[in-house]
């Protein structure tokens, strides 16, 4: 594909819902990262899926939050009871290999608003 | 635990002025770092990518350095435009979990 692509676009929902963000990764590319962006913070790490290894969930916040991939491709992450301080941008991001030289490439991120 | 800081948080400069964005780590123990271009409601555009083994990398107007002992890099804008303004991040990749470390970003105005 010509990059990553992320739907939807933007998100408002109502505190208590759930909601599930679309990440389609760089065809070929075997790494693929999530992470959050809140305002007036950086980059914030959630989660990680590198072929078919177990994902590395070390950077979820709490036990509201999971995510999948299927296929090695596409991911979704998905928010339980959403609370107002879940709302940020959700940016996903596809590398061809997981160390050392590779670039990741983002997509243009999710805006989730949570009301 | 990594933490990254760029300094300042925001920077204004005329048109056409040189300019260097600051950025530091406190591990030295990274495999390579990157700068990132950010525009207001989009993703994340990689500008350079300098591996723990190199010292600098240049991409048109842009050069990087890294000086990884004492855990800094500076991305150097030459003859900055207009379009230069946005947010631009720093990142380290340490290979622990994977994961970059961000910076929270200078947010850089160009005035015409």
């Amino acid at each position: 594909g010509a990059g990553v692509s992320q739907s939807p676009s933007n998100k408002v929902t109502e505190k208590g819902k759930d909601v599930e963000l679309r990440c389609d990764p760089i065809s070929g590319h075997t790494a693929l990262y999530w992470y959050r962006q809140s305002l007036g913070q950086g980059l914030e790490f959630l989660i990680y899926f590198q072929g078919n290894s177990a994902p590395d969930k070390s950077g979820l916040p709490s036990d509201r939050f999971s995510a999948e991939r299927t296929g090695g491709s596409v991911s979704t992450l998905t928010i339980q009871r959403t609370q107002q301080e879940d709302s940020a941008v959700y940016l996903c991001a596809s590398s061809l290999r997981d160390l050392f030289v590779e670039t990741q490439y983002f997509g243009p991120g999710t805006r989730l608003l949570v009301l | 635990k990594q933490e990254v800081t760029q300094i300042p948080a925001a920077l204004s400069v005329p048109e056409g002025e040189n300019l260097v964005l600051n950025c530091s780590f406190t591990d030295s123990a990274i495999y390579n770092l990157q700068w990132f271009r950010q525009d207001p409601g989009k993703g994340l555009t990689s500008l350079l990518l300098i591996q723990s083994s190199q010292r600098e990398q240049t991409s048109g107007r842009l050069n990087a350095s890294l000086d990884k002992s004492s855990g800094r890099s500076t991305l150097y804008i030459a003859a900055s435009q207009p379009g230069d303004s946005a947010t631009y991040l720093c990142a380290v990749f340490t290979g622990a979990n994977s994961k970059l470390t961000f910076g929270k970003g200078i947010t850089l105005s160009v005035r015409p």
